[in-house]
């Protein structure tokens, strides 16, 4: 079936710092392709996304592009600030069953130091 | 875009018992989704919400532990029955908007934050 496998944390960065948080998917056609961030005591929010193969989906000075040669779709970030600081799921729509419904990787807790 | 609330923001309940949690979408929306979200843990889906029907159900939850309703196509229930520690969690109400096409953008509401006793 569907799965999203992303890597595990916590990763701890200094302001300023360069984010990577890779995700790689398994999945049968062409699914969309999603980030979503979790901040303290919130729900989730959509964060960014990518519908087909190299688009590259950015918001808030995030980045991520939709690799269908790698099946990768890796969460960057040039200077991150402290207000980052937040859970990180990566997802992917699978249309099997006849209707969408969003696949979730584990989540990535980021911690973003002064 | 859909703005969700959901009621009760938390609750702490007594084993054996019965919570049922609401949520409501200020748009009409196709699709109603309910996950649960165990300490520490990812999103897993429990039932897709569909309206005047029974829900659909993912593998490993029940109708009768999870009862839902949509009566509308802006309003939906879940129902915790005969609740256990184990159940203590986070239940997310979703929902996507009419118009979506390849993919379906789902909207979140802030969650219910359960804890049994």
């Amino acid at each position: 079936g569907n799965s999203v496998t992303q890597m595990e944390g916590p990763v701890t960065l200094s302001e300023e710092a360069f984010l990577t948080i890779n995700c790689t998917y398994t999945a049968t056609g062409y699914p969309s392709l999603f980030w979503y961030v979790q901040y303290p005591g919130e729900g989730l929010q959509l964060l960014l996304k990518a519908t087909k193969a190299d688009d590259k989906g950015s918001n808030k000075g995030f980045e991520a592009t939709y690799r269908k040669e790698t099946t990768s779709f890796h969460l960057e970030k040039g200077s991150v600030q402290v207000s980052d600081s937040a859970v990180y799921f990566c997802a992917l729509s699978d249309r099997s069953g006849g209707y969408n419904k969003l696949i979730f990787g584990a989540g990535t807790r980021l911690a973003v130091h002064p | 875009s859909a703005v969700i609330s959901q009621k009760p923001s938390r609750d702490i309940c007594q084993r054996g018992t019965s919570l049922t949690i609401q949520c409501q979408v200020d748009s009409q929306v196709t699709m109603m989704f309910w996950y649960r979200q165990q300490p520490g843990q990812s999103l897993t889906l429990i039932a897709t919400a569909n309206q005047g029907s029974e829900a659909t159900y993912e593998s490993g939850f029940v109708i009768d532990k999870f009862p839902i309703s949509r009566p509308n196509l802006t309003f939906s229930t879940l129902t915790v029955s005969n609740m256990s520690p184990e159940d203590s969690s986070i239940y997310l109400c979703s929902a996507t908007t009419s118009g979506a096409s390849s993919y379906n953008e789902q909207f979140f509401g802030p969650g219910t934050r359960l804890t049994v006793l």
